[in-house]
């Protein structure tokens, strides 16, 4: 079993719909990335939490520490939102190293 | 400036050839670090480097060599690669703090490497 465990791998939403990607973790950590990669390779870290919510533009995060499961919410999404969305996380014990889930395939289309 | 720049964008090498990726930042960051990236999988950690000594390798094959320069420069120096070595490679740079676990990872667009 995954250290980190995505759902779903693959989703397809039409322009416009609200989008949910969820990851849960079974290590303790000090913080939970998710980032974004296009296309063509490079990677853009969209979020960093330890704890609640953050959000920019139309992206939210969530992160439940006791549960050990995040979210990351695409509110109207856009065929731009197009990307793998991957978690990641980090621990003291492993300092700079990110354990990472497989990814989420999102595909927005018109 | 939040970039690593990256070159070359795309590589193509022979399995007797000797070549180098370059990573660049200038962001202040002491962290950097090497990912090799197979297709629909996500980065496997190579090396980092933290002010400028490396500090972490992850059992990486020699015939890969990291090297880190000064504080914004960072190069893998590839030397007789096998073709399962194609992938994407990704640098990244952070800020250092202690323990190192809670810095953003700012990601170059990477290079795409195929060994012939």
């Amino acid at each position: 079993k995954n250290e980190v465990e995505q759902s779903p791998q693959n989703l397809t939403a039409q322009e416009g719909e609200f989008i949910t990607i969820n990851c849960s973790y079974s290590v303790g950590i000090s913080a939970l990335h998710w980032l974004q990669q296009h296309p063509g390779g490079g990677i853009v870290s969209l979020f960093m939490l330890s704890s609640g919510k953050k959000k920019h533009g139309r992206l939210i995060a969530t992160i439940n520490i006791q549960e050990k499961h995040s979210s990351l919410h695409i509110t109207a999404s856009h065929p731009r939102d197009s990307a793998v969305y991957i978690c990641a996380v980090s621990d003291e014990t492993s300092g700079s190293r990110l354990t990472f889930g497989e990814g989420t395939q999102l595909t927005v289309n018109p | 400036d939040t970039e690593v720049t990256q070159t070359p964008k795309h590589l193509v090498m022979g399995m007797t050839n000797k070549k180098s990726l370059k990573c660049e930042q200038h962001m202040g960051h002491r962290a950097m670090y090497w990912y090799k990236q197979k297709a629909k999988k996500p980065p496997e950690l190579m090396f980092v480097y933290s002010y400028e000594k490396l500090s972490i390798n992850e059992s990486v094959p020699s015939r890969f060599s990291p090297e880190c320069p000064n504080s914004s420069l960072l190069n893998l120096h590839l030397h007789a690669l096998q073709p399962e070595d194609s992938a994407l490679y990704l640098c990244a740079s952070s800020q250092p703090t202690r323990g190192l676990a809670k810095n953003i990872q700012y990601f170059g667009a990477g290079t795409r490497l195929s060994v012939l």
